[in-house]
């Protein structure tokens, strides 16, 4: 079973509007990280935003925000006014546990963003 | 500047050949990995280090080798038995273990197989 879900191969989305971006997991571990990356056609893994299980507190970082719904097993990128620059691959991934465990990523979503 | 660096950008090999990918980092990184990345696939780990001299394998180590010999650097051979090598390969790492440090990426090498 795949680890990290990412349901949406392709989304569009205008300038200056909001977008989701799906993610759900699977693990039975209690303590484990989930984790945003963007990947722009130049090929390089920028990160995004990090959410930790015990965290009460959706995680913010400027126009990012991760809706994170621990019952759900879902932890959804929420990019705010979307810009030209947002078009990009963005993948979710999971880190299990502690120590220099290793991220699980998802196949990605493709993001578009027309003016 | 600190960060990773992988050399070379693109990269081609003929068949039957072996050919190994550098990386580089000078973040003070103990742990380093690699993962291959095809077209709707995703990110897949191949091999990762969390200390010089040991390393494990990771999902896809089939027609794979590494060393890590000095805690910079983090080389990867693709070897005549990896079947299908042509794809992007990503080289990360990350600092002390805890669960929130992010991994930080290469620039990547893109291997094709002529």
């Amino acid at each position: 079973a795949q680890k990290i879900t990412q349901t949406q191969p392709g989304m569009f989305v205008q300038e200056k509007e909001a977008v989701t971006l799906d993610c759900t997991y699977d693990t039975s571990d209690q303590s484990y990280g989930l984790f945003w990356y963007k990947q722009p056609s130049s090929g390089e893994m920028i990160f995004l935003i990090y959410q930790g299980s015990y965290d009460e507190q959706n995680a913010t970082e400027g126009r990012y925000s991760l809706n994170f719904q621990k019952a759900r097993k879902s932890a959804n990128l929420v990019i705010s006014a979307s810009q030209l620059g947002d078009s990009a691959m963005y993948f979710c991934a999971m880190r299990e546990g502690g120590g220099y465990s290793t991220l699980t990523f998802g196949k990605g979503t493709m993001l578009l963003v027309s003016p | 500047d600190g960060g990773i660096t992988q050399s070379p950008k693109y990269l081609f090999r003929k068949e039957g050949q072996n050919v190994t990918l550098s990386c580089e980092q000078n973040l003070n990184h103990d742990a380093m990995y690699w993962y291959r990345q095809d077209p709707g696939q995703g990110l897949r780990l191949i091999y990762y280090s969390q200390i010089v001299n040991d390393f494990q394998k990771g999902d896809i180590a089939e027609g794979y080798s590494v060393s890590r010999e000095k805690k910079e650097s983090f080389p990867l051979t693709v070897t005549s038995a990896q079947k299908n090598p042509t794809a992007f390969y990503l080289c990360a790492s990350r600092g002390q273990g805890v669960l929130n440090t992010e991994a930080f990426f290469g620039q990547g090498t893109r291997l094709t197989v002529v």
